[in-house]
């Protein structure tokens, strides 16, 4: 158990569907990550905020949007999604202020499928 | 950013101890080594970090050697449930928010 969980574990939605992922954090932590996991690849970083702002967009598709409403929670808003989009995504939180000698601690993450 | 490279896969037994070697070569005067150990369908978990000399903690021990070019990772005494994926990452202490992952090294341990 690492402080950070997420919401729904598992999602299977038709590419017209709107879903939301969630994230919520309980380590007090000042910086929130969105990655995705896709299968056989490397983790991609997606999303940054850092107290709440987000300060990276790593050019994701505008079908993710991301919500930060406060320190603790982190959504992901998914909408007309890809098969392609089918992947691990993760949520990750850190103590710092998202720099680089942070500590991220890691969410179980969503197991997304997209049909 | 400084970029790393590690061997794809590594084969080891219970009990053998672990030596992942990361090259970083263009790492900058302010860059941090951190490892991280991901199992399948879950998030990576931080095992180690350090800037030069030698780490340990009650996971892990991390050589970095002066030139700090390279690391390694060393998990002693392996057992199967360390097997998994682990990444070395290099980053500053700055605002380095695209700090990759990588593709990480498989470590399989075999009975």
């Amino acid at each position: 158990e690492t402080g950070v969980t997420q919401t729904p574990r598992h999602l299977v939605m038709g590419m017209t569907n709107k879903k939301s992922l969630k994230c919520e954090q309980h380590l007090g932590h000042n910086a929130m990550y969105w990655y995705k996991q896709s299968a056989k690849k490397p983790l991609e970083l997606m999303f940054v905020y850092s107290l709440e702002e987000r300060v990276e967009n790593n050019s994701v598709p505008s079908r993710f949007s991301p919500e930060c409403p406060n320190s603790s929670h982190l959504f992901l808003h998914l909408h007309t999604l890809q098969p392609e989009d089918s992947a691990l995504y993760l949520c990750a939180s850190s103590q710092g202020l998202g720099f680089g000698t942070d500590t991220q601690y890691f969410g179980p993450g969503t197991r997304l499928t997209v049909l | 950013l400084a970029k790393t490279t590690q061997p794809i896969s590594m084969d080891s037994y219970e009990g053998q101890e672990v030596n992942i070697t990361c090259s970083h070569n263009n790492i900058a005067t302010n860059d941090y080594i951190t490892w991280y150990q991901q199992f399948p369908s879950q998030g990576p978990r931080f095992i180690i970090q350090g800037y030069k000399t030698k780490v340990t903690n009650e996971v892990a021990s991390l050589f970095i050697p002066a030139d700090r070019k390279s690391s390694t990772l060393s998990l002693p005494r392996v057992s199967l449930s360390d097997t998994a994926v682990y990444y070395c990452l290099v980053g500053d202490g700055v605002l380095d928010y695209k700090l990759s992952f990588g593709a990480g090294t498989t470590v399989t341990v075999r009975a």
